[in-house]
């Protein structure tokens, strides 16, 4: 069945410092790929996404390359703020079952 | 425009109980789907519904059960509250059932088995 696995975490990163959050995922056929954001109390907000293989999902400073050859979906920012705070979680759906599958998620704390 | 909108947003129920969560998509959807997310996990799929059909079951027991209405809202029952059951209950709209663009997710209802 399909799989998504995040790194594990969580992540403490000071602000400005560099972001890498990986994301490997298994699927029968040709997923879409999604990353989604939980900020505290609060419930998911896309925030990026990309339906085929090397397509760039972006948004908000926030990068992440479909990359079918590798199965990944890593997602990058150059400069973290503290605003970026949250849980990140990668997910994705196959048009014929389009559940949503999710990682485990990673948590990311920003310190100033 | 609203977004997803659920009820309640908190609970807390007894074991053995029954509850039914509500969510409202986004005007124009057709789609609801259901997740479950426990503390420290990401969501899992319950249910998704098309135009007022069950399109997908995930792998949870009887005892969770879901309905679409005409004007698209859904409503999540579950019967006999396990303390396993305590979770944060989401649900997500999109415009067709089978969205390759992502789902808008309401806040969610924090339920609370006791």
């Amino acid at each position: 069945g399909d799989s998504v696995t995040q790194m594990e975490g969580p992540v403490t990163l000071s602000e400005e410092a560099f972001l890498t959050i990986n994301c490997t995922y298994t699927a029968t056929g040709y997923p879409s790929l999604f990353w989604y954001v939980q900020y505290p109390g609060e419930g998911l907000q896309l925030l990026l996404k990309a339906t085929k293989a090397d397509d760039k999902g972006s948004n908000k400073g926030f990068e992440a390359t479909y990359r079918k050859e590798t199965t990944s979906f890593h997602l990058e920012k150059g400069s973290v703020q503290v605003s970026d705070s949250a849980v990140y979680f990668c997910a994705l759906t196959t048009g014929a079952n389009s559940k949503l599958t999710f990682g485990k998620g990673i948590t990311l704390s920003v310190r100033p | 425009d609203a977004g997803v909108t659920q009820s309640p947003t908190h609970l807390i129920k007894t074991r053995g109980q029954q509850v039914t969560l509500r969510c409202s998509p986004i005007s124009g959807h057709k789609s609801v789907s259901w997740y479950q997310q426990v503390l420290g996990q990401g969501p899992q799929f319950i249910f998704q519904y098309y135009e007022k059909e069950e399109r997908g079951r995930g792998n949870f027991p009887d005892r969770f059960s879901a309905r679409q209405f005409p004007n698209y809202s859904s409503e999540l029952n579950v019967n006999a509250l396990l303390l396993g059951d305590s979770a944060l209950y989401l649900c997500a709209s999109s415009w067709t059932g089978g969205s390759n663009y992502g789902y808008t997710f309401g806040s969610g209802t924090r339920l609370t088995v006791v």
